[in-house]
């Protein structure tokens, strides 16, 4: 079993639908939780953190449920410039140790 | 401008050539790391170091060399490619000592072994 388990995808939606990523970990001793969004051929780079009490970013909006170790992201108001890969990522502090899931691809679509 | 570099950003060799991917940041971070990235595996570990002179083995760092001799510098080796280290590689610096450090990434080397 990964570490880290994302849906695939593709996800394929039209500009200005609402659309939701999960994202599952196996190691509970996980402390930090992120997403990250890759452009195509291009860096990872930070979209949001995740915090307990789940936290918002304008259209973003990050949950956590640590009780069943489980991710979100929903995207309101899709923009096509929101057409990526989006990477969940959870960390434990000991080695700065970071696990990356494989990613979600989103399409959106005018 | 707060960066992480690579060079080269594009390389096709030969099995069994030396090479060696450079990798800098300009942040003054503690931590870096060598990530490969082949599709459906999403991004691995390869080494990464918590400071000058201190590295450790990732999950793949097989057929991989890596040294820290300064803050500011992390190559990566392969002394001998083979085909299975085709892939596309990343450098990533952060802070340490913060539970939500974001990790800098460099813009990625694209490695192909013939």
């Amino acid at each position: 079993r990964k570490e880290v388990e994302q849906d695939p995808g593709p996800f394929n939606v039209p500009e200005g639908a609402t659309v939701a990523f999960n994202c599952t970990y196996s190691n509970s001793a996980s402390q930090s939780f992120f997403w990250y969004r890759q452009d195509c051929r291009k860096e990872p780079k930070l979209l949001m953190s995740v915090y307990s009490s789940g936290n918002e970013d304008g259209r973003f909006t990050a949950q956590l449920n640590r009780a069943s170790q489980y991710i979100s992201l929903l995207i309101r108001d899709s923009k096509l410039s929101d057409s990526a890969t989006y990477l969940c990522v959870v960390k434990a502090l000991r080695n700065n140790d970071m696990r990356f899931g494989a990613g979600t691809r989103l399409t959106v679509k005018p | 401008e707060a960066q992480v570099t690579q060079n080269p950003r594009y390389l096709i060799t030969v099995t069994g050539k030396k090479l060696t991917v450079t990798c800098s940041q300009n942040m003054n971070h503690e931590y870096m790391s060598w990530y490969r990235q082949d599709p459906g595996l999403g991004l691995r570990q390869i080494y990464y170091s918590m400071n000058v002179e201190v590295t450790d083995k990732g999950d793949v760092p097989e057929g991989y060399k890596v040294s820290r001799k300064e803050k500011r510098n992390f190559p990566l080796i392969l002394e001998s490619p083979s085909p299975n280290q085709t892939s596309l590689y990343f450098c990533a610096s952060s802070y340490i000592l913060a539970e939500y450090n974001e990790q800098f990434f460099g813009p990625g080397t694209r490695l192909t072994v013939l």
